[in-house]
């Protein structure tokens, strides 16, 4: 079953751009991911969806700040032009369709 | 708008049952898996279930095996998940979401409902 792997914190400055990775398990690079963003004592929001090519689909609302892209078994969320709404946990998710669904560990990100 | 209205939570003792749900909105709900997913005390998200959206097959973490039950109303709307054999370590925000892709099976999650916090103490 596949695994990810998210480095647990990142910084960033307000107005610069930062990159979060989430990485796959060995024989699973081939796999979509989401990304959901946790702002402090709120529910989790969805992001985008994030395929291998690189291609990625926003959910609405999601501010064009917010990019996506793929290396092999790598998984990035790029964050443009930092705010200070942008503090919080990213987490990364990607499922099996018949069996489960299981997420990275978070990034906390900090916007100095 | 798409809404997810948890409710059910509480404080219960070890060993015990509760029995959450997740009333929605604004979609087209007998057709979208929608899952249970939890959050310990500055921990991070956990899966915990999930049940598909036509021929409702149902999914469990291996951590709620056993234990726990999911459970939709499609007439209703309504999720539910049916907790038993309670734990400490059960003790956790939970949140419904629903399924992106249309169908009975899983995919990710597009929606997240506020939560219910559930305290498993004695």
């Amino acid at each position: 079953q596949p695994a990810l792997t998210q480095s647990s914190s990142a910084s960033a400055s307000l107005g610069s751009s930062v990159r979060l990775t989430c990485t796959l398990s060995s024989g699973h690079s081939n796999y979509i991911i989401a990304w959901h963003q946790q702002q402090p004592g709120k529910a989790p929001r969805y992001l985008m969806k994030l395929e291998r090519s690189g291609r990625y689909n926003k959910g609405n609302g999601v501010p064009d700040r917010f990019s996506g892209s793929s290396s092999g078994a790598d998984r990035y969320l790029t964050i443009s032009n930092l705010q200070s709404e942008d503090e919080g946990d990213y987490y990364c998710e990607t499922w099996d369709s018949n069996t489960h669904v299981v997420f990275g560990g978070g990034t906390q990100l900090t916007v100095l | 708008e798409v809404q997810l209205l948890e409710s059910g939570g509480g404080l219960v003792q070890p060993g015990g049952s509760l029995r959450l749900s997740c009333a929605a909105s604004g979609f087209a709900f007998s057709n979208y898996a929608m899952s249970w997913v939890r959050q310990a005390p500055g921990e991070g998200l956990e899966w915990v279930s999930a049940t598909g959206g036509s021929r409702g097959r149902t999914y469990y973490a291996d951590s709620v095996k056993g234990r726990f039950t999911i459970s939709r109303d499609d007439s209703q709307n309504t999720l539910y998940l049916q907790m038993t054999s309670l734990r400490v370590e059960d003790t956790a925000v939970y949140y419904c979401a629903k399924g992106a892709e249309m169908g009975d099976y899983l995919s990710h999650f597009d929606y997240w409902g506020q939560g219910t916090l559930v305290t498993v103490s004695a």
